[in-house]
């Protein structure tokens, strides 16, 4: 049984470059979140989205990020135009539309480097 | 808004050794609240939770008891291993529309045993 799986484990781009993180969620998993953590940080949590639909995008900054959870394939955080201060690592995670409060199930994220 | 504060670490304790690590929280209404830890390298692990006031989370051989009236949830473990170094994190959930689950993390507190 497959947990949160994550793609690229780790990438590295120049700034002004696009980034494009993969997280295909639990099987049976609808909910998927995407989080940030900074080196020496904890994680942030960016946003919130079902099938289709982005329920909650209130950590996710207002330029540069996008989120999307198609109907068919793995949910995407793209991020254009890279700067220095996006290098962190990003954590997806999945819950069951009627899972327990809180209980995330974390992929091993994905560490962007940008240069 | 939610918010966790947890010890800063390292902290650096010698095999046996009793552990602690502190938590604290502030949210409106009546949160969930857990532990995750974070091996190097790997995502976010649930280690244990709590849903109400008073319950006692426990998993391998770690214990936390949500305290409503002092609004804590401190980690506690008897006798620490090497293989319990790792970051730890504090987190309450935060139910929202759709039915998720959006976790506030604290900062994490990394714990080092040493033999």
């Amino acid at each position: 049984n497959a947990g949160v799986m994550q793609n690229p484990r780790h990438l590295v781009r120049r700034r002004g470059q696009e980034a494009r993180l993969r997280c295909s969620p639990m099987k049976g998993h609808s909910h998927v979140y995407w989080y940030r953590q900074l080196p020496e940080e904890g994680l942030k949590f960016m946003v919130y989205l079902q099938k289709e639909n982005i329920i909650d995008e209130s950590g996710m900054p207002k330029e540069r990020f996008s989120a999307e959870f198609p109907k068919e394939g793995p949910s995407i955080l793209r991020i254009q135009q890279v700067v220095r201060g996006d290098s962190a690592a990003y954590f997806c995670a999945s819950s069951p539309e009627t899972g327990h409060a809180g209980e995330l199930f974390f992929g091993e994220g994905s560490r962007l480097t940008v240069l | 808004g939610d918010s966790v504060t947890q010890m800063e670490g390292p902290v650096t304790l010698s095999e046996e050794a009793f552990l602690t690590i502190n938590c604290t929280y502030t949210a409106t209404g009546y949160p969930s609240l857990f532990w995750y830890v974070q091996y190097p390298g790997e995502g976010l692990q649930l280690l244990l939770k709590a849903t109400k006031a008073d319950d006692k989370g426990s998993n391998k051989g770690f214990e936390a008891t949500y305290r409503k009236e002092t609004t804590s949830f401190h980690l506690e473990k008897g006798s620490v291993q090497v293989s319990d170094s790792a970051v730890y994190f504090c987190a309450l959930s935060d139910r929202v529309t759709g039915g998720g689950n959006k976790l506030t993390f604290g900062t994490g507190t990394q714990l080092k045993v040493e033999l």
